[in-house]
């Protein structure tokens, strides 16, 4: 099956500054490749995705980037802000298939 | 955004009670939901994928009988923990599969915190 492994475990950054969490995925075959972000006691919320027919995608302070040869996917998050500090969890999928492999997840400190 | 909710959010029960907890999709149909549960400080551990109109599919370890799943609409799907004890006590989530216009991103629910006294 997959194996989705994901670094850092914990991650502080001073506001304004970027953050980076990687995410390597073990089968080609997965294509979709979501990023979720969860505030404590909430469930996940789908910040962005990317499949793999493309590179990289960026929404306002967000980018995902993808390198199917080397089977890793990185989330970027630019000018942080406070409210960015929670925990982000990265995902594999294969998409005609329903289940979905979660990383570890790593939590994202933002300083003021 | 593809909007999905659970309720009750919190939940405290006597030994030995059951437990139901609904998830619902508002403003999709969703053939495949999911109910994970989570531990403090953890990731998201699948339980069970529920299909609607079927029998759901449950992870290896997971009591079938303890954790009884029903998804009888394409909207809805409800947990139930049965003769609960204090180990079931976790965060419960629900998510849900948007095939159409989301092009088959899951979204979660809020969570159910349930306490098993």
């Amino acid at each position: 099956g997959e194996n989705v492994e994901q670094h850092p475990s914990t991650l502080s950054v001073q506001e304004g500054d970027s953050a980076v969490i990687k995410c390597t995925y073990s089968d080609s075959a997965s294509n979709y490749f979501p990023w979720y972000k969860q505030e404590l006691g909430k469930g996940p919320q789908l910040i962005i995705d990317i499949r793999s027919n493309v590179g990289e995608k960026k929404d306002q302070r967000i980018a995902v980037t993808l390198n199917k040869t080397a089977k890793h996917f990185s989330l970027h998050i630019t000018e942080t802000q406070p409210e960015d500090s929670a925990v982000y969890f990265c995902a594999a999928n294969q998409y005609n298939f329903n289940k979905f492999y979660f990383g570890s997840g790593t939590k994202l400190n933002v300083k003021p | 955004g593809a909007v999905v909710s659970q309720h009750p959010s919190w939940v405290i029960c006597k030994s030995g009670t059951s437990v139901k907890i609904e998830c619902r999709s508002l403003d999709f149909q969703a053939t495949t939901m999911f109910w994970y549960r989570q531990f403090p400080k953890q990731s998201l551990m699948l339980m069970a994928t529920s299909n609607e109109g079927s029998k759901a599919t449950y992870e290896q370890g997971v009591e079938k009988d303890k954790f009884l799943i029903n998804h009888a609409s394409l909207t809805l799907s409800t947990l139930t923990v049965t003769s609960a004890h204090p180990e079931d006590s976790s965060f419960y989530i629900c998510s849900a599969r948007d095939q159409g216009t989301s092009g088959g991103s899951q979204f979660f629910g809020p969570g159910t915190r349930l306490t098993v006294l």
